[in-house]
């Protein structure tokens, strides 16, 4: 099956910072998905990107399909933005989650 | 509903007894997942409905899980004979059709058994 791998694991940030999460998969996918988990357990919808880039406010995604990868953009980083951020993916298959990158913001 | 609903929270269960778990999705979405995440792990996938198609359980880690979708809608995730390796939060998920759709997820279920 597809295999979805994440890095950093971890990343400690100073808020304001920048930061760009990596996701590589290992097949071709209709289906990428980024979320994050905040601190209570909640999975929030980030981006929907199979291919291409979308902007939302301070966070913004890029998928490259063609090579394989996403990245997840950080811009000015806040203390609210700890948690796991996952990336899945899927080809007409269940979603392959990633084991994530625990992200702390420290003010 | 505005998103899916799962109940309950929080259950607390003896080991060797039956658990049912809930899952309401968000209105008008064909498509419908169990997810199981075990602590400060990732997602597992369990089983997945799409409209009346046969259901994907191919996730099921044993025969003690089963699941069930009513009239396309609410689903019922039942484990028999839990065992503490049961211990999980269990996440329903829902999206507009099948895999190639955002997806949304519940709060989940946060079960532990003793």
């Amino acid at each position: 099956g597809i295999q979805v791998e994440q890095s950093p694991p971890d990343l400690i940030l100073q808020e304001g910072a920048n930061s760009t999460l990596r996701c590589n998969f290992s097949d071709s996918v209709n289906n990428l998905q980024w979320f994050h988990q905040n601190p209570w357990g909640q999975l929030i919808n980030l981006f929907y990107i199979p291919s291409g880039t979308k902007q939302n406010g301070r966070l913004s995604a890029t998928t490259v399909a063609t090579e394989r990868y996403s990245l997840l953009y950080i811009s000015s980083s806040q203390t609210t933005d700890s948690g796991v951020y996952f990336c899945a993916v899927a080809g007409n298959t269940p979603l392959v989650f990633g084991k994530g990158t625990r992200l702390s913001v420290i003010a | 509903g505005a998103g899916v609903s799962q109940s309950p929270s929080n259950k607390v269960t003896e080991k060797g007894k039956d658990v049912e778990l809930r899952c309401d999705p968000i209105s008008g979405h064909t498509a419908l997942y169990w997810y199981r995440q075990s602590l400060g792990q990732g997602l597992e996938f369990l089983i997945y409905f799409q409209g009346n198609s046969a259901p994907d359980k191919s996730g099921l880690p044993s025969d003690r899980f089963s699941a069930e979708r009513t009239g396309g809608s609410v689903s019922t995730l039942t484990i028999q004979r839990t065992q503490q390796e049961d211990s999980a939060v269990y996440l329903c998920a829902s999206s507009p059709t099948g895999w190639g759709n955002t997806i949304y997820f519940g709060e989940g279920s946060w079960l532990t058994v003793v």
